[in-house]
């Protein structure tokens, strides 16, 4: 079966700016996750998605950060304003009703100059 | 709060020689633990879990046992392989129905020929 699917693979931008990342789970699995993996760190939960409701929210920095899930399938995460410390991977995760195994896409690489 | 914490790489060996990387954990509950693996550019793959204590996992001739009473989940291989040069994260979930992953932050592991 085909993995979670991330776009763009990285991305360059300069601070202030906008950016926005896709992610597409596997299929049939209701819960999505976003992460955000900086460099020599572990990933930190941003987002965590229940269907097209939020379930866990709490360490995305709202001022500038926001994410969608409106059919409950793929996935928008955006970053407006950037700011130089948003530089990171973010990964996107997939997990089935009732499994707690993530599956994990291979993360979009940003870079704020 | 939840917390996982690994020793600090890199952790440099040749090939064929044994491999540990510890892992101990702090929970408020029963977590399941996981090893995840993430090779140069990639996203993040399942390793091997345990869910309770005294389980044993393995995959790939790697093994980690989930022991309560030391709080510790350090994984372990025989021999190692030039391929096997990747990050390892330790995780932990808790079994409360949405099951949030909380990293370690990594340890690398770099084999020579």
């Amino acid at each position: 079966e085909a993995g979670v699917a991330q776009s763009p693979r990285y991305k360059i931008i300069e601070k202030r700016q906008s950016v926005a990342f896709w992610c597409n789970p596997i299929s049939g699995h209701a819960t999505l996750y976003w992460y955000q993996q900086i460099l020599g760190q572990g990933p930190k939960l941003l987002i965590q998605f229940q269907n097209n409701g939020v379930v866990d929210d709490s360490q995305l920095p709202k001022d500038r950060f926001s994410a969608e899930r409106l059919k409950g399938v793929d996935s928008t995460l955006k970053i407006q304003p950037a700011k130089l410390e948003d530089s990171a991977v973010y990964l996107c995760a997939s997990s089935a009703p009732y499994q707690e195994t993530q599956y994990f896409g291979p993360g979009t690489r940003l870079l704020v100059l | 709060g939840n917390s996982v914490t690994q020793m600090e790489g890199p952790v440099t060996l040749s090939e064929e020689a044994f491999l540990t990387i510890n892992c101990t954990y702090t929970a408020t509950g029963y977590p399941s633990l996981f090893w995840y693996v993430q090779y140069p550019g990639e996203g993040l793959q399942l390793l091997l879990k345990a869910t309770k204590a005294d389980d044993k996992g393995s995959n790939k001739g790697f093994e980690a046992t989930y022991r309560k009473e030391t709080t510790s989940f350090h994984l372990e291989k025989g021999s190692v392989q030039v391929s096997d040069s990747a990050v390892y994260f330790c995780a932990l979930t808790l079994n409360s129905g949405y099951s949030t992953l909380t990293f370690g932050k990594g340890t690398m592991l770099l084999v020579s020929p």
